[in-house]
């Protein structure tokens, strides 16, 4: 089956650093990635969709330059949360759209999640 | 825009026994996908099962099947046979059909479900 994995797992990071979280399609290329963050208890929230080789489009309230996307190959997407203050402690997910003929190209998989803390 | 509701935030069955989880969604869509996702303790999403809205027949996975009724827009998931390795959070989601906006999810607000022994 098609694999997403996210890099690291768990972070902490000091209020004021900058912290980049990778997404990584393993076994198939994904022209879009998307971005989700959740909140303990609650539903994930779209943050942004990212799109190979072009700008990712955020969504409405998220601050595009809090939070960088990168999206610069058909298996890497990376999500640098900039100056994390704890307010931006959170669960983020990745998820991949799978791009290929005689793959259902309406399935999006998702990767294990980043736990990010921040002190 | 879409919008999905999960009126149970929370529920619980005894194993063994069967379980319906409620979905409703808003969409002026007539083209779309339903998905149930499971979100277990290890907080990894895992598709449960999706309906096209095309199709009338309800989608089944082994124990797991849906109520799906379009013109209600009501969309409910059917566990059967429940086990403890059910206990998760189940989320529903809805995506339009393939467009250039890149087919984003919008999910309800979940529902965590308890299997007890």
């Amino acid at each position: 089956g098609a694999v997403v994995s996210q890099h690291p797992s768990r972070v902490i990071c000091k209020s004021g650093t900058s912290v980049k979280i990778e997404c990584r399609s393993l076994d198939f290329q994904a022209t879009t990635m998307f971005w989700y963050r959740q909140f303990p208890k609650q539903s994930l929230m779209l943050m942004a969709t990212s799109n190979e080789g072009s700008k990712a489009t955020y969504e409405q309230g998220v601050e595009k330059d809090k939070f960088l996307i990168n999206h610069a190959s058909l298996t890497l997407s990376t999500l640098t949360v900039t100056s994390a203050h704890p307010e931006d402690s959170s669960f983020y997910i990745c998820s991949a759209r799978v791009y290929g003929a005689g793959i259902s190209y309406n399935e999006q998989f998702f990767g294990p999640g980043t736990r990010l803390t921040v002190l | 825009a879409q919008t999905v509701t999960q009126s149970q935030p929370e529920m619980s069955v005894q194993e063994a026994e069967t379980v319906t989880l409620s979905c409703t969604y808003d969409t002026s869509e007539n083209n779309y996908y339903l998905f149930w996702y499971k979100q277990p303790p290890s907080r990894q999403m895992i598709l449960v099962i999706r309906q096209e809205a095309y199709k009338q027949q309800n989608a089944t996975e082994n124990r797991f099947s849906v109520n799906f009724q379009k013109a209600a827009k009501s969309f409910s998931l059917k566990i059967s046979d429940s086990q403890l390795g059910d206990t998760a959070m189940y989320f529903c989601a809805f995506m339009k059909l393939p467009n250039n906006a890149g087919n984003m999810l919008t999910f309800g607000g979940g529902t965590r479900l308890m299997v007890k022994p």
